[in-house]
């Protein structure tokens, strides 16, 4: 079945250090690909997406490009910030359901990422 | 923006008694509500998509006769975990998905431990 396989953490940065949060999955068909994230004592938020090959979602500094040759989709941003101390999920629609018109999704375990100032 | 509500955010329970987790939308409506649980070091997992007005539909594996599903109204869901054992003890979160579009929201999730 589908399954979403995330880098375990916690990843812990300075302010300014660069970030890769590593995303690869496995899917029948063409999924579409997502970055969930969540803050402390918050529910979880969509912070990008992309929906088919090659599409670079990008949202705060954050970017993930849908890589269907590698089946990944990584998060990076070039500069983080205390505030993006969080919780990382990525994420892949499954398409079950279609007569609904909602796509179920299909986590990863989350990425804590922890940055000091 | 939308908003989705979980109560409690911890509970704490004896083995064999039953605990309600709420989830409400605030600002909107949704027919199709979702419940996922998170085992320590695991993934997010679906285990039920709650329709208002009607019977959730269970993932498989997942008892219906344990976490029960209630969606009476268009802005409430809740999931009621029966006769609670320890191995129950996880991380309980909902979404809704909004009526007025796709988008889903999530709730802040629930810490349930059953000692």
């Amino acid at each position: 079945g589908n399954s979403v396989t995330q880098m375990e953490g916690p990843v812990t940065l300075s302010e300014e250090a660069f970030l890769t949060i590593n995303c690869t999955y496995t899917a029948t068909g063409y999924p579409s690909l997502f970055w969930y994230v969540q803050y402390p004592g918050e529910g979880l938020q969509l912070l990008l997406k992309a929906t088919k090959a090659d599409d670079k979602g990008s949202n705060k500094g954050f970017e993930a490009t849908y890589r269907k040759e590698t089946t990944s989709f990584h998060l990076e941003k070039g500069s983080v910030q205390v505030s993006d101390s969080a919780v990382y999920f990525c994420a892949l629609s499954d398409r079950r359901g279609m007569n609904t018109g909602f796509q179920k999704l299909v986590f990863g375990t989350g990425t804590r990422l922890l940055v000091s100032p | 923006g939308a908003v989705v509500s979980q109560h409690p955010s911890r509970v704490i329970c004896k083995s064999g008694t039953s605990v309600k987790i709420e989830c409400r939308s605030l600002d909107f409506q949704a027919t199709t509500m979702f419940w996922y649980r998170q085992f320590p070091k695991q993934s997010l997992m679906l285990m039920a998509t709650s329709n208002e007005g009607s019977k959730a539909t269970y993932e498989q594996g997942v008892e219906k006769d344990k976490f029960l599903i209630n969606h009476a109204s268009l802005t409430l869901s809740t999931l009621t975990v029966t006769s609670a054992h320890p191995e129950d003890s996880s991380f309980y979160i909902c979404s809704a998905k909004s009526d007025s579009g796709n988008t889903i929201y999530f709730g802040e999730g629930s810490w349930l431990t059953v000692v």
